[in-house]
């Protein structure tokens, strides 16, 4: 199976600050790579797609990035809507696997 | 928009038996493969069942492997999982999820299963 190695667990930030969260992949999952937001009592919402993509209806301070097998969501200026758990998900095989989830609260 | 509407959990003893349903709307869900995923109380995600779109193709997590059945009815828009032989470890919210474009997944609000005795 394929690990996705998530850091960090947790991560307090500023108001307009950016805020970088990055996944290391185990093995290569090429652009197979997508990006999730969970608010409490929600299920996922997805906000990036194929390690660049952005989902419909995601603001454009979300982007994400490659550089060989770690990948990185970078939310450019971090807005009170944005507090959540945040995971990354491997689609290269099954099982997909996901990783263990970044914590982000305001501080 | 898409749309999925998960149905069928409850509380239910180890050992015991619940099927889960997912009703589909706003894209052809004929086309697409579906997943199921879980979250157990305070954790993370953990993808347990993918069914191709014209269900010749059928995988699953270790963790279910011969006691959950995913299965389709492409003419009622409709996603189930099967499960048998209920544990406790068993207990999580049940998403079920569309397959998307480069892996993306479109998801459900979820149905809670319970399994305690």
């Amino acid at each position: 199976d394929i690990q996705m190695t998530q850091s960090p667990a947790s991560l307090s930030a500023s108001l307009e600050e950016i805020v970088t969260i990055t996944c290391q992949a185990s093995q290569n999952i090429g652009n197979w790579l997508a990006w999730y937001q969970q608010k409490p009592g929600k299920s996922p919402q997805l906000l990036i797609y194929g390690t660049t993509s952005l989902a419909d209806g995601v603001p454009s301070r979300f982007s994400g990035s490659r550089s060989g097998t770690q990948y990185s969501l970078k939310i450019s200026r971090l807005q009170v809507e944005d507090i959540g758990i945040y995971y990354c998900q491997q689609a290269s095989s099954t099982p997909l696997t996901f990783g263990s989830g970044t914590k982000l609260e305001i501080k | 928009e898409v749309q999925l509407v998960e149905s069928g959990g409850g509380l239910v003893k180890p050992g015991s038996s619940l099927k889960l349903s997912c009703v589909a709307s706003g894209f052809t869900f004929s086309s697409y493969g579906m997943h199921w995923i879980r979250q157990a109380p305070k954790k993370g995600l953990e993808w347990i069942a993918l069914i191709y779109y014209d269900s010749s193709n059928k995988y699953y997590a270790d963790s279910v492997k011969g006691r959950f059945t995913i299965s389709r009815d492409n003419s009622k828009n409709t996603l189930y999982l099967e499960m048998n032989s209920l544990r406790s470890e068993d207990t999580a919210m049940y998403y079920c999820a569309k397959m998307g474009s480069s892996g993306g997944l479109d998801w459900g609000q979820g149905v809670m299963v319970t399994v305690s005795s």
